[in-house]
């Protein structure tokens, strides 16, 4: 079946530091990959995706690649920010199609001090 | 174009009572997807349900868990005589009827049960 593998947290780095979360799957086919972001109490809003291998999904400053050969979309981002403080959770799916649902990795806690 | 309903925002019930979580999906999208959210855990597929059809139930549990999605109204999904172990955010997606690589993630509904 498939998995998401995410980097355990929390997380913990000073405003503007550099950001990787890094992100391994296991699918069947051919996933399409996705970073969600989830602010406290709140639901999931999509950060980024990608859709075929070598694919680079960017947004607000994050950036993650699609790597086939190692099964990676590792999340980065240059410089964080306070306001980045949030639960990053990386998913699949492996099909367009409405029957595809999303395999989700455990969530990576981010915490950006200032 | 109003964005995934989920209501009630949050939910409380005691032991052995009945909770009701309502979706309403964005215009125009006729799947819905159901994932649970235990405390520091990712999300777990639960169902898939385009109108009056459950397509994939292979994440519910066997027991005291139901969905519906009639032909008009939201999607319901319906867990009788709670235990503390349903206390989670449940979050409904939907995916346009035409197919689409992203799903739409509604707020969630926090259950907790007392």
């Amino acid at each position: 079946g498939n998995s998401v593998t995410q980097m355990e947290g929390p997380v913990t780095l000073s405003e503007e530091a550099f950001l990787t979360i890094n992100c391994t799957y296991t699918a069947t086919g051919y996933p399409s990959l996705f970073w969600y972001v989830q602010y406290p109490g709140e639901g999931l809003q999509l950060l980024l995706k990608a859709t075929k291998a070598d694919d680079k999904g960017s947004n607000k400053g994050f950036e993650a690649t699609y790597r086939k050969e190692t099964t990676s979309f590792h999340l980065e981002k240059g410089s964080v920010q306070v306001s980045d403080s949030a639960v990053y959770f990386c998913a699949l799916r492996t099909s367009n199609t409405n029957a595809g649902k999303s395999t989700f990795g455990d969530g990576t806690t981010l915490t950006v001090k200032p | 174009n109003a964005g995934v309903m989920q209501n009630p925002r949050h939910l409380v019930r005691r032991r052995g009572q009945e909770a009701r979580l309502r979706c309403s999906p964005m215009k125009g999208h006729s799947h819905v997807y159901w994932y649970r959210q235990l405390p520091e855990e990712g999300l777990k597929f639960m169902v898939y349900l385009q109108k009056e059809n459950i397509i994939d139930e292979s994440g519910m549990p066997k027991e005291r868990f139901s969905a519906e999605f009639p032909k008009e109204g939201p999607s319901i999904l319906r867990i009788q005589q709670v235990v503390r172990g349903d206390s989670a955010a449940y979050f409904c997606a939907s995916v346009p009827t035409g197919g689409s690589y992203e799903q739409y993630f509604g707020p969630g509904t926090r259950l907790t049960v007392t």
